[in-house]
């Protein structure tokens, strides 16, 4: 059973609009969050954190919205440009400073110019 | 500077067979760490290294699945008497020391089991 759901398997966003990835997650001891990006034949590389501290972290383009309570998490992307184009993982962990995340099955993204 | 990397990128074989998949890391990163993605699904742990040792193998599904690591380096991950539910992308991710979260991946393994 998927802990950590990506529910949106592809999403398409017009140049220069907001790209709203989400994520949900159900085991409430999740604390930490992270978003990969994934380029075709590439690894997917760190994109953002946030710890259930806050509930919004923000990195210039890029902010992560956390909803405890919903046990749901948002990656936004303003404005979004056609290099966003990948596939975004979300990732949870219920300890901190570990490798031991639960990763979602991945949104592609597709940023249209 | 370089970046991990993995080989080879695209692997075949037969059911049945064994099979080693090859991990560069980041020079100098003592951390490695595999995972697999397997068609639909998220990242799947499998093993973490801290230089030689492996002190999590938690996430290896069987024990025809194993990894070994040599002078902190490069690392193999072998499968054997392969099945079709082993046909996956084989990931393989470094850090700079220590468990981190802030990992750096290489590009992946296609592994396709006949």
């Amino acid at each position: 059973d998927q802990q950590v759901k990506q529910n949106s398997p592809s999403l398409s966003v017009q140049e220069g609009r907001i790209s709203i990835l989400n994520c949900d997650y159900t085991n409430s001891m999740f604390d930490y969050f992270l978003w990969y990006k994934k380029y075709p034949a590439e690894g997917p590389t760190f994109l953002i954190s946030i710890s259930s501290i806050k509930d919004k972290n923000e990195d210039g383009r890029f902010t992560v919205f956390l909803n405890k309570s919903a046990k749901h998490l948002s990656l936004h992307i303003v404005p979004s440009q056609p290099g966003d184009s990948a596939v975004y993982f979300c990732a949870a962990s219920a300890m901190a400073g570990t490798y031991k995340y639960i990763f979602g099955t991945g949104t592609r993204l597709k940023v249209l110019a | 500077g370089a970046g991990v990397s993995q080989s080879p990128s695209n692997k075949v074989t037969e059911k049945g067979k064994d099979v080693e998949l090859r991990c560069d890391p980041i020079s100098g990163h003592t951390a490695l760490y595999w995972y697999r993605q397997s068609l639909g699904q998220g990242l799947e742990f499998l093993i973490y290294f801290q230089g030689n040792s492996a002190p999590d193998k938690s996430g290896l599904p069987s024990d025809r699945f194993s990894a070994e690591r040599t002078g902190g380096s490069v690392s193999t991950l072998t499968i054997q008497r392969t099945q079709q539910e082993d046909s996956a992308v084989y990931l393989c991710a470094s850090s700079p020391q220590g468990e981190s979260y802030e990992q750096y991946f290489g590009p992946g393994t296609r592994l396709t089991v006949t």
